[in-house]
C-alpha cells in the first residue's frame, strides 16, 4: 500500500564514501522530486524528474547524480559523501506538472557521514 | 527569483491556546497548498486553496487565501499535543515544483 518508497530508512557513512538512496512510487505519478531537508527543517528542492527527464537541477554539487530508470523510480547517488552532506533526503512525487497537483512524500533517508 | 516567506519559524503554546502561521508570497499564486510534518515523519498534504479570500476548515484548523492571493494562514483554535510538527505552506514555482515556505515549527506545552 506504500505509496512513495524510499531505502534505506537510516545510512550512516563515512566521509568519503558513496553511497546511493532508492526511491519508488506507485501511484502512477509522471514527476519525482527529490528534497534535502537540514537540522532547522527547510526542504530544499535539489532535482526534479517529468516522465524520466530532467526538469530541475538546483545548485547542488556534482557529486550529487540522480538516475530514474523509469517513471516510477528516482534514485540518488551521492560520490565523496561530506560531512555537510548530513540531513534527511525525501524524495516526492506528483501526478505531473500543472500546478494544482498535491505532492507526496516519501518517509526519508536519513544520512550521517562520520 | 520566486520566494515564499512564513513566519514564524517557531512557535510554543500551551496547550488550549490558539496558534497561527502566516505565509507571504512575492507573487501572485493560482493556488496554495498546506503541509504538516510531525516529528520523525514527512511532509503530508493538508489542503489547498485556489480562489482569492477562500476559507476552508478542517475541525479546528482554519485556512485562509488573501484576496490578492499573495498570502495565506493556517490558524489553528484550542491547539492540542497532537498539533505538534512544522507546518509548511507552499506555493507553484515555474518548473513544475512546489516553492516551500521554511515552515513554522509548533510545539505544545501540556
Amino acid at each position: 500500500d506504500t505509496a512513495v518508497s524510499q531505502t534505506p530508512k537510516y545510512l550512516v557513512t563515512q566521509m568519503g564514501n558513496d553511497k546511493s538512496i532508492k526511491c519508488e512510487q506507485n501511484l502512477g505519478h509522471d514527476t519525482m522530486y527529490w528534497y534535502k531537508q537540514d537540522s532547522k527543517k527547510f526542504l530544499k528542492i535539489m532535482f526534479s524528474y517529468n516522465n524520466k527527464e530532467l526538469i530541475i537541477n538546483e545548485t547542488v554539487p556534482n557529486r550529487f547524480s540522480p538516475k530514474s530508470p523509469d517513471k516510477a523510480h528516482l534514485n540518488l547517488h551521492i560520490n565523496s559523501l561530506e560531512l555537510g552532506d548530513s540531513a534527511v533526503y525525501f524524495c516526492a512525487s506528483r501526478p505531473g506538472l500543472a500546478d494544482l497537483y498535491e505532492q507526496y512524500f516519501g518517509p526519508g533517508t536519513r544520512l550521517t557521514v562520520t | 527569483g520566486q520566494q515564499v516567506m512564513q513566519i514564524p519559524q517557531y512557535q510554543h503554546v500551551q496547550e488550549g491556546e490558539d496558534f497561527t502561521t502566516y505565509c507571504n508570497s512575492s507573487t501572485t499564486l493560482s493556488n496554495i497548498q498546506w503541509y504538516k510534518q510531525r516529528p520523525g515523519g514527512h511532509p503530508v498534504f493538508l489542503i489547498q486553496l485556489v480562489k482569492s479570500g477562500e476559507v476552508k476548515k478542517q475541525k479546528r484548523l482554519t485556512f485562509q487565501f488573501g484576496e490578492a492571493k499573495k498570502n495565506s494562514s493556517l490558524h489553528i483554535t484550542a491547539t492540542q499535543t497532537t498539533d505538534v510538527g512544522t507546518y509548511f505552506c507552499a506555493g507553484p514555482g515555474s518548473q513544475g515544483n512546489l516553492i516551500f515556505g521554511k515552515g513554522t515549527k509548533l510545539s505544545v506545552k501540556p
